[in-house]
């Protein structure tokens, strides 16, 4: 997908230091939640995901915090890399299974 | 498995003309998703299916715009006629299950002159 010109919110930040990529959902019947990274030109992959029984989970070099009295969710990137730089979607599945997702913010790491 | 498929990569069209996009979900995944990503609107959500059933298209722009998943491996949104506001990136995906992540395909970018 291409998101040169998008008017998304940018973090930037230096290689090596933490990321945190907020976003605010819409939906307090969503119970499932779900990141993803979009580079320039292709889809968007998935990282990580949360059930909304629990408010924090780990992967490798990530962590989703879930705050469900504020709607909240956030994407922490440990020791941010050249390679994360892309596009990063949270999105909520509500009633259905329907998926559906947030605008976006672009991370660019700074060497 | 090679992943959602989507075809093709790149349409260019004429106004008026219709256009037809195409996917190939991954095989035993009970859930696909249409989306269309610009830069106004972001990444919306179209329509999805459920076992080949359409489930919600509320997502859907207009009446130019339908879907149709007549199998369980194979799905098109068909434009007709298309406009020039059409022109952005189709985004199929595909899903095996409640609670699962969803399979991104590598996107149509569509543009309508």
């Amino acid at each position: 997908g291409e998101n040169v010109g998008l008017h998304l919110p940018t973090l930037s930040v230096q290689e090596g230091d933490n990321s945190i990529i907020n976003c605010a959902y819409s939906n307090s019947a969503s119970d499932y939640f779900i990141w993803y990274k979009q580079e320039s030109g292709k889809g968007p992959q998935f990282i990580i995901d949360i059930r909304s029984n629990m408010d924090k989970r780990q992967g490798q070099r990530v962590t989703v915090l879930l705050n469900k009295t504020v709607k909240h969710l956030s994407l922490q990137i440990a020791a941010t890399q050249p390679g994360d730089s892309a596009v990063y979607f949270c999105g909520e599945r509500a009633a259905g299974n329907k998926l559906t997702f947030g605008g976006g913010t672009r991370v660019l790491v700074k060497p | 498995d090679a992943g959602v498929i989507q075809s093709p990569r790149h349409e260019v069209t004429e106004m008026g003309q219709e256009v037809t996009l195409r996917c190939k979900p991954i095989s035993g995944h009970d859930y696909l998703f249409w989306y269309r990503q610009t830069m106004m609107r972001g990444l919306e959500l179209l329509i999805y299916f459920n076992n080949n059933v359409p489930i919600d298209d509320s997502g859907m722009p207009e009446d130019r715009f339908s879907a149709k998943m007549p199998n369980a491996s194979f799905s098109t949104l068909k434009i007709q006629p298309s406009e020039p506001r059409d022109s952005a990136v189709y985004f199929c995906a595909s899903m095996r299950q409640a609670n699962t992540e969803a399979f991104f395909g590598q996107g149509t970018r569509l543009t309508v002159v």
